[in-house]
């Protein structure tokens, strides 16, 4: 079973650009998370969806990132402009309904802003 | 409110020591309990989860955790550390209906020669 995809793995931009990252999930997992991780702490939430809709999203800076998942499959996450306190490791998880809790993680896009 | 303490930041043990990580929880309710470890540039694989029934659970790569519903904790324990087990160590909590965890800082586990 493939599991959860995440592009690009590193990216390096200068503050007040834009980035996007991609998140493909393990077929067949309706709930697809987004978590922000900075050095040294553990990762926060930033959005889940269940399918194509938002369960979540009351921790996501919405002035400049908005996360979007059209067709209930992958998700792309976008921040438009960075600032430097964006530095971070985002991560992508998804879950079954079976109502586990497990997630299972990508491994990560690196984000540095310059 | 709920939340997950890990006190320690770090801890270093010898290779072939045992080990144990702390994690004390704020939950009112039962929680689901889940041990995540993180490896350098990966993401975050489940060590071993606990949901109900037998206080001792066993998790991938010789790693166990118990449930004290007293002391409200879950530490992590490993009888024998290998070199390979240096990553960081993430205890997280289940803490509503949606399903979404509520995360310790993490522990950074060095491993001595």
């Amino acid at each position: 079973e493939a599991g959860v995809a995440q592009s690009p793995r590193y990216k390096i931009i200068e503050k007040r650009q834009s980035v996007a990252f991609w998140c493909n999930p393990i077929s067949g997992h309706a709930t697809l998370y987004w978590y922000q991780q900075i050095l040294g702490q553990g990762p926060k939430l930033l959005i889940q969806f269940q399918n194509n809709g938002v369960v979540d999203d009351s921790q996501l800076p919405k002035d400049r990132f908005s996360a979007e998942r059209l067709k209930g499959v992958d998700s792309t996450l976008k921040i438009q402009p960075a600032k430097l306190e964006d530095s971070a490791v985002y991560l992508c998880a998804s879950s079954s309904n079976r109502g586990t809790g497990e997630l299972f993680f990508g491994e990560g896009s690196r984000l540095t802003v310059l | 409110a709920q939340s997950v303490t890990q006190p320690d930041i770090h801890i270093t043990v010898s290779e072939g020591a045992s080990l144990e990580l702390r994690c004390n929880y704020s939950y009112g309710a039962t929680p689901y309990l889940f041990w995540y470890v993180q490896s350098p540039g990966q993401g975050l694989q489940l060590l071993l989860k606990y949901f109900s029934g037998d206080t001792l659970v066993q998790g991938i790569k010789g790693f166990e955790a118990e449930f004290k519903r007293s002391q409200s904790s879950f530490n992590l324990r490993k009888p024998s550390v290998h070199w390979s087990d240096a990553a960081e160590y993430f205890c997280a909590v289940g803490a509503n209906s949606n399903y979404q965890l509520i995360w310790g800082a993490g522990t950074k586990l060095i491993i001595k020669p």
